[in-house]
């Protein structure tokens, strides 16, 4: 059964840092790797998404990794901002397209 | 397109009253998704469909939940009877083959 962990649960930093946030996965058969934001009482927002066959994606100050070998993604977020405070998912696609999330990385960016 | 559409945003009824969810996916998707977020649980998927026909139930958590997909522009979650740990925030995602999903802005629950 495919299991998603997120580490860390909860990061604080200053503004202007840059940051990695961590997601492991149980079972390298996936079809793709989703990063999506929450902000408090909203809905789910879609970031980047890397197919298996790839190894990383860019939008922005966001960049996200793929090493499906070794069951890992990072989500690295430069130049942080307070606007960026929020909850961040981790989510893969098993073979069913089925989306199976983490239980997130809550971020507060200091002013 | 306007998204996701669910329906009612805020839901708050007494325990043993019949509650249904509304979704309405994104046109041209082809596969609808119902999740459930709790503090405790995170987000844990109920049940999906394919084409409007389910695929996989085995995330409902009692019989007292139902989902039906009558046509390729509407689903519905119902919960009868309704249960206070059944209060949590409830989205509909629609997506297409592989391709990102996008969810409603969810329906958060209550029930007392």
């Amino acid at each position: 059964k495919q299991e998603v962990t997120q580490i860390p649960a909860a990061l604080s930093v200053p503004e202007g840092e840059n940051l990695v946030l961590n997601c492991s996965f149980t079972d390298s058969a996936i079809y793709n790797l989703q990063w999506f934001r929450q902000d408090p009482g909203k809905g789910l927002t879609s970031l980047l998404l890397i197919q298996s066959s790839q190894r990383e994606q860019t939008s922005g100050r966001l960049n996200a990794s793929l090493d499906k070998s070794s069951g890992r993604s990072t989500l690295y977020i430069a130049a942080s901002q307070p606007g960026d405070s929020a909850t961040y998912l981790c989510a893969v696609m098993d073979s069913s397209y089925k989306l199976i999330f983490g239980s997130g990385t809550r971020l507060l960016v200091r002013p | 397109d306007a998204g996701v559409i669910q329906s009612p945003r805020h839901e708050v009824t007494e325990m043993g009253q019949e509650v249904t969810l509304r979704c309405k996916p994104i046109s041209g998707h082809n596969s609808l998704f119902w999740y459930r977020q709790t503090m405790m649980r995170g987000l844990e998927l109920l049940i999906y469909f394919n084409n409007n026909v389910p695929i996989d139930d085995s995330g409902m958590p009692e019989d007292r939940f139902s989902a039906k997909m009558p046509n390729a522009s509407f689903s519905t979650l119902k919960i009868q009877p309704s249960e206070p740990r059944d209060s949590a925030v409830y989205f509909c995602a629609s997506s297409l083959g592989d391709s990102f999903y996008t969810f409603g802005s969810g329906t958060r629950l209550t029930v007392v």
